[in-house]
């Protein structure tokens, strides 16, 4: 099993339609989790730090079930610029800041 | 803007050239790393540098060699590399490595890397 897994995609949706990306963990002892969107030849860039109360942010809302080891994002009214590709990342271990990424989740929105 | 600045941006290189990548950054973070992606993957962590300090070598092999000159600096230096080397490279940083939950790490743009 894979430490951080994702749904590959893609994911055709027309604009402002409602879009949820799930991602699961294998370590339960897992403390940190994100959301980082890359766009196409770009570098990875932070979206959304995902806490255990769930946050949310504009259109985005970011959810983590620790009991089950996963972790949501839910994108609301998608815009043509949310196509990109969504990377799950874990941090195992607050000892070291070793990035587990997961596959990445890609999205395409259609006008 | 990202605030981790990489050059060169594009590098073309032969079998047997020698180069370098640069990275640098100044928001006083006292973590850097080094990643590879390839199309469609994910990065994969290839070094990390703590307080000037190799911290970690992803079992990278030695025509790969990392340098921190400073706190703000990164070099990745590169010989005899193979073909299948071309990737992205992404440097990164962030206030500590490991610590509290949320440190978070920041990309620079990376530097494309053609073997040719």
């Amino acid at each position: 099993r894979k430490e951080v897994e994702q749904d590959p995609g893609p994911f055709n949706v027309p604009e402002g339609a409602t879009v949820a990306f799930n991602c699961t963990y294998s370590n339960s002892a897992s403390q940190s989790f994100f959301w980082y969107r890359q766009d196409c030849r770009k570098e990875p860039k932070l979206l959304m730090s995902v806490y255990s109360s769930g946050n949310e942010d504009g259109r985005f809302t970011a959810q983590l079930n620790r009991a089950s080891q996963y972790i949501s994002l839910l994108i609301r009214d998608s815009k043509l610029s949310d196509s990109a590709t969504y990377l799950c990342v874990v941090n195992p271990s607050s000892n070291t800041g070793k990035l587990i990424f997961g596959q990445g989740t890609t999205l395409q929105v259609k006008p | 803007d990202t605030e981790v600045t990489q050059t060169p941006k594009h590098l073309v290189m032969g079998m047997t050239n020698k180069k370098s990548l640069k990275c640098e950054q100044h928001m006083g973070h006292r973590a850097m790393y080094w990643y590879k992606q390839k199309a469609k993957k994910p990065p994969e962590l290839m070094f990390v540098y703590s307080y000037e300090k190799l911290s970690i070598n992803e079992s990278v092999p030695s025509r790969f060699s990392p340098e921190c000159p400073n706190s703000s600096l990164l070099n990745l230096h590169l010989h005899a590399l193979q073909p299948e080397d071309s990737a992205l490279y992404l440097c990164a940083s962030s206030q500590d490595y490991g610590g509290p939950p949320g440190n978070t790490i920041y990309f620079g743009e990376g530097s494309w890397l053609t073997v040719v």
